[in-house]
C-alpha cells in the first residue's frame, strides 16, 4: 500500500453528467499528478500540482475538466458533460521534492470511470 | 511515433525461463528511465530506475542506450509472480514536460508453470 488513496474507486455515470474523483496524497508529499489510463494503453498525464499551483496541464485536459488542490494537500477533478470516450481509469500520484529526495512518484489504487 | 515504444506481446513463458523486454524512446531530452509494473486492475508501481551503466536488482538488470535511444530489462530465472504488465518509462528533466512521466504501452508477461 503505498499511502495514496483515491475515492471512489467505481463510477458508474451517464453521458452529459458531472462527476468528481478525490484524491489524497502521501501526506508529506507536496506534488501531485493525476494520469489517464485506457485499456491497453499506459498512463498519460493530465495534470499536476505543486503545493496548490496547477504547474502544467496536458492538452488531453479539455475545457470539461477540472481540477484543484485548494490547501496542497488533497486534490479534486471534475469532469463536466462527460462523454463515453472518458470512461477510463484516473490515477493520482504524488511525490516529495526537494532538497536530498528522489522525486519517486507513488500512484493511487485509481478511480475507474464508465460513462453509458 | 509515439514517444516511447514497447513491444506489447504477450510474452508466455514458462517458470525459471530468462525473458528480455525492449523499449526506445524518441526524444533525445529525456533524462531519466525508468520499469515499472502494473498488475491486471492495479496501479503502477516503480520496479527499478535505469542507470546509463546499467544496473541489476536481484533477478531483474536494466541497461540503457543513450545512443541508440535504448532501455532494456532482463528477468532472469523467471517465477509465476512476475506475471503482470511492465510498462518503460521515461522522464525529461528540465524544460516543459519535465514534471511528469511518459508511459509506453507495457509489455504483458505470462510465466506459465
Amino acid at each position: 500500500d503505498t499511502g495514496v488513496s483515491q475515492d471512489p474507486r467505481h463510477k458508474i455515470t451517464k453521458r452529459g453528467q458531472n462527476v468528481t474523483f478525490r484524491c489524497d496524497p502521501i501526506s508529506e508529499h507536496n506534488r501531485l499528478y493525476w494520469y489517464r489510463q485506457t485499456l491497453g494503453q499506459g498512463p498519460e498525464f493530465l495534470t499536476y500540482f505543486q503545493n496548490e499551483a496547477q504547474l502544467e496541464k496536458s492538452r488531453l485536459l479539455s475545457d470539461r475538466f477540472s481540477a484543484e488542490r485548494p490547501k496542497g494537500s488533497f486534490s479534486t477533478l471534475e469532469i463536466q458533460r462527460t462523454e463515453q470516450g472518458d470512461s477510463a481509469m484516473y490515477l493520482c500520484a504524488s511525490s516529495l521534492v526537494g532538497q536530498g529526495t528522489y522525486n519517486e512518484q507513488f500512484f493511487g489504487p485509481g478511480t475507474r470511470l464508465t460513462v453509458l | 511515433r509515439k514517444e516511447v515504444e514497447q513491444d506489447p506481446g504477450p510474452f508466455n513463458v514458462p517458470e525459471g525461463a530468462t525473458v528480455a523486454f525492449n523499449c526506445t524512446y524518441s526524444n533525445s531530452a529525456s533524462q531519466s528511465f525508468f520499469w515499472y509494473r502494473q498488475d491486471c486492475r492495479k496501479e503502477p508501481k516503480l520496479l527499478m530506475s535505469v542507470y546509463s551503466s546499467g544496473n541489476e536488482d536481484g533477478r531483474f538488470t536494466a541497461q540503457l542506450n543513450r545512443a541508440s535511444q535504448y532501455i532494456s530489462l532482463l528477468i532472469r530465472d523467471s517465477k509465476l509472480s512476475d506475471s503482470a504488465t511492465y510498462l518503460c518509462v521515461v522522464k525529461r528533466t528540465s524544460g516543459a514536460g519535465s514534471y511528469q512521466l511518459t508511459f509506453g504501452k507495457g509489455t504483458k508477461l505470462s510465466v506459465i508453470p
